[in-house]
């Protein structure tokens, strides 16, 4: 099983969508996980970390199920910047050492 | 709002030869990492690095690879006889926890003819 394993996509939506992305993780030990997105041939740039509680930021919502070792990432009302790569991220021993996922692309269409 | 720089943005380099990539990170971070990406793959880990020292290394960062803070702001990855599977993305990034989100640099393209 992949450490960090994720649906690449493309998941091509229209303009005020809401779309959902899954990832799942294999250690289940980990204890820090984050979105980050990624455009094409730039840096990953971080979108949110994410809580064992679930988080909100504007209309991104992130989720955590420790249980299933599964992590969702929920955009509403998507906008046509929000095309990109998103990247699952975790670190499992809590040292920094990020795990990625390989990225699930996404695009908006007008 | 503080970011990571990298230095250069695109470095070509002959197989067999040296590279340097420098990296300058967040002024009050106190963790530093490289990452490389190869076209198409996914974002891989190569080293962490606090209070002088490696903490962490992946299995990539051999005996080729080293780092370096030569001064107070600098971080250096030093790849010393290229090869051409070392051609990719070197992204630098630092944290001010190791277990707080890590911030990136717009990376230097390597590429090794």
């Amino acid at each position: 099983r992949k450490e960090v394993e994720q649906d690449p996509g493309p998941f091509n939506v229209p303009e005020g969508a809401t779309v959902a992305f899954n990832c799942t993780y294999s250690n289940s030990a980990s204890q820090s996980f984050f979105w980050y997105r990624q455009d094409c041939r730039k840096e990953p740039k971080l979108l949110m970390s994410v809580y064992s509680s679930g988080n909100e930021d504007g209309r991104f919502t992130a989720q955590l199920n420790r249980a299933s070792q599964y992590i969702s990432l929920l955009i509403r009302d998507s906008k046509l910047s929000d095309s990109a790569t998103y990247l699952c991220v975790v670190d499992p021993g809590n040292t920094g050492k990020l795990i990625f996922g390989q990225g699930t692309t996404l695009q908006v269409k007008p | 709002e503080p970011e990571v720089t990298q230095t250069p943005s695109h470095q070509v380099t002959q197989m067999g030869q040296e590279v340097i990539l420098r990296c300058v990170p967040i002024s009050n971070h106190l963790y530093f990492y490289w990452y490389r990406q190869i076209l198409g793959q996914k974002v891989e880990f190569l080293v962490s690095f606090y209070n002088n020292e490696i903490s962490e290394k992946s299995e990539i960062f051999d005996d080729q690879f080293s780092v370096e803070r030569p001064d107070g702001s600098n971080f250096t990855l030093k790849i010393r006889s290229t090869k051409l599977e070392d051609s990719a993305m070197y992204f630098c990034a630092s944290s001010v926890q190791s277990n707080q989100p890590q911030h990136f640099g717009d990376g230097t393209r390597l590429s090794i003819l």
